[in-house]
């Protein structure tokens, strides 16, 4: 069965400085890959997402994810963090066709320094 | 555009009643999943509608749970009765594609 491991369950990072969250999945294909972001009292909002194609995805609030078949990895980055970006962050994907169900990883919830 | 709405947004139960939570998708959005995070876990799949039928209910954990969606639009999903392990967040979300899914801002669901 399909997994998403997102190793690092915590983070804190000083405002400013830059942020990679891991993403680690096992498939037996390349899925199709999201990140989501949840702040405080909101649902899940959409970052970014990897169907195909150019392996460096870009998102919205700055956010950037590259795609390495090689690693299974789907890795989140954002060059400078501001104190709005402290929120839990899920990595999730699903298959390229049939089920659309999502599996998620467990989230990493990320804390930031003044 | 309106997003995904979720009513309500926390319910507090007893154990052994029973609770109806309702999902309103973005409008033209013919797929609608549910998914549910309890305890701090994973958030795991349920189950997704295409239109008013059940494409896929493999995540449903038990017969306690019973979602519905009549006339394709928006779903319930009734807990009955309710256990003690099923508090948690749960989400709803709808898609266009079938692919790309947004999700609305989840219901609390407390069972005492």
């Amino acid at each position: 069965a399909q997994s998403v491991t997102q190793p690092d369950i915590h983070i804190t990072v000083s405002e400013g400085a830059s942020l990679e969250l891991r993403c680690n999945y096992s498939y037996g294909a390349t899925p199709y890959l999201f990140w989501y972001v949840q702040s405080p009292g909101q649902g899940l909002q959409l970052l970014l997402k990897y169907f195909s194609g150019d392996t460096l995805v870009q998102g919205i609030k700055g956010f950037e994810a590259e795609f390495k078949r090689s690693q299974s990895s789907f890795n989140l980055r954002k060059p400078s963090v501001h104190w709005s970006d402290a929120a839990e962050y899920f990595c999730a994907v699903c298959m390229d066709t049939g089920r659309r169900a999502l599996t998620f990883g467990s989230g990493t919830r990320l804390q930031v320094q003044p | 555009e309106a997003g995904v709405t979720q009513f309500p947004s926390h319910s507090v139960i007893e154990k052994g009643q029973t609770v109806t939570l309702r999902c309103d998708p973005i409008s033209g959005h013919d797929n609608l999943y549910w998914y549910r995070r309890v305890m701090g876990k994973e958030i795991k799949f349920l189950l997704h509608f295409v239109k008013e039928s059940k494409q896929d209910e493999s995540g449903m954990p038990n017969n306690r749970f019973l979602a519905e969606r009549t006339g394709g639009t928006y779903s319930t999903l009734k807990v009955q009765p309710a256990e003690l392990e099923d508090s948690g967040v749960y989400f709803c979300a709808s898609s266009l594609t079938g692919v790309e899914q947004y999700f609305g801002p989840g219901t609390r669901l407390t069972v005492t």
